[in-house]
């Protein structure tokens, strides 16, 4: 499968626990997005990357989130002291130009449950 | 927050009828995109149209675009109970990041 994908599918965690998601891209995409996904809302965007350099991370949640792209491949997005709030589902998402224009291709998510 | 605000929220059609979704923006876009998820997947896009196209088509969908009064509709023909899912637009600010509206939730009943 040479599509975007992420891992875990799912996970449930308990308050107060850290956790963290891999993200693998198309290989030829040179960004990567992170987005965040409630019930009956469209994603939210957190932050990407153009190679390994993060480019936009203003829009993280708060300072409990982050993320890497070491060597411009994987991403890996980390919660920190997690919340019920944080409860969503977490998007990946690579990009490439295509005639001037980029569209993006999606992971299946990773389904984040904070009990 | 969202840019993008997709109208109406949710749809009920029968099998081969026409589904029409609005989706209006802020700003002024370098592309608008629209995007189809199912149900507890990822999101796959299905078509791009350039701020400075007014109408494109693929296959049974069909996209308009009005940059003065920045907004866009897709329309679905001759829908199929498997055209069953929610619909995002998503707007293009020019590389930077790509914002999605709240979506359309389309029910299309055999």
């Amino acid at each position: 499968d040479t599509g975007v994908s992420q891992d875990p599918r799912h996970k449930i965690t308990k308050r107060g626990q850290n956790v963290t998601f891999r993200c693998d891209p198309i290989s030829e995409h040179n960004r990567l997005y992170w987005y965040r996904q409630t019930l009956g809302q469209g994603p939210e965007f957190l932050t990407y990357f153009q190679n390994e350099a993060q480019l936009e991370k203003s829009r993280l949640l708060s300072d409990r989130f982050s993320a890497e792209r070491p060597k411009g491949s994987f991403s890996t997005l980390e919660i920190q002291r997690t919340e019920q709030g944080d409860s969503a589902m977490y998007l990946c998402a690579s990009s490439l130009t295509t005639g001037g224009a980029r569209t993006l291709f999606f992971g299946s998510g990773t389904q984040l449950s904070v009990l | 927050s969202q840019q993008g605000e997709e109208d109406p929220q949710a749809l009920s059609i029968q099998e081969g009828e026409n589904a029409t979704m609005n989706c209006s923006y802020k700003t002024s876009i370098n592309n608008l995109q629209w995007y189809r998820q199912n149900s507890g997947r990822g999101l796959v896009h299905l078509i791009l149209i350039r701020s400075n196209e007014r109408e494109k088509h693929s296959g049974r969908l069909r996209v308009t675009l009005d940059t003065s009064k920045k907004s866009s509709s897709l329309l679905i023909t001759a829908s199929r109970a498997a055209d069953t899912a929610s619909y995002f637009c998503a707007t293009d600010n020019y590389g930077q990041n790509f914002v999605f509206g709240p979506g359309t939730r389309l029910s299309v009943l055999p």
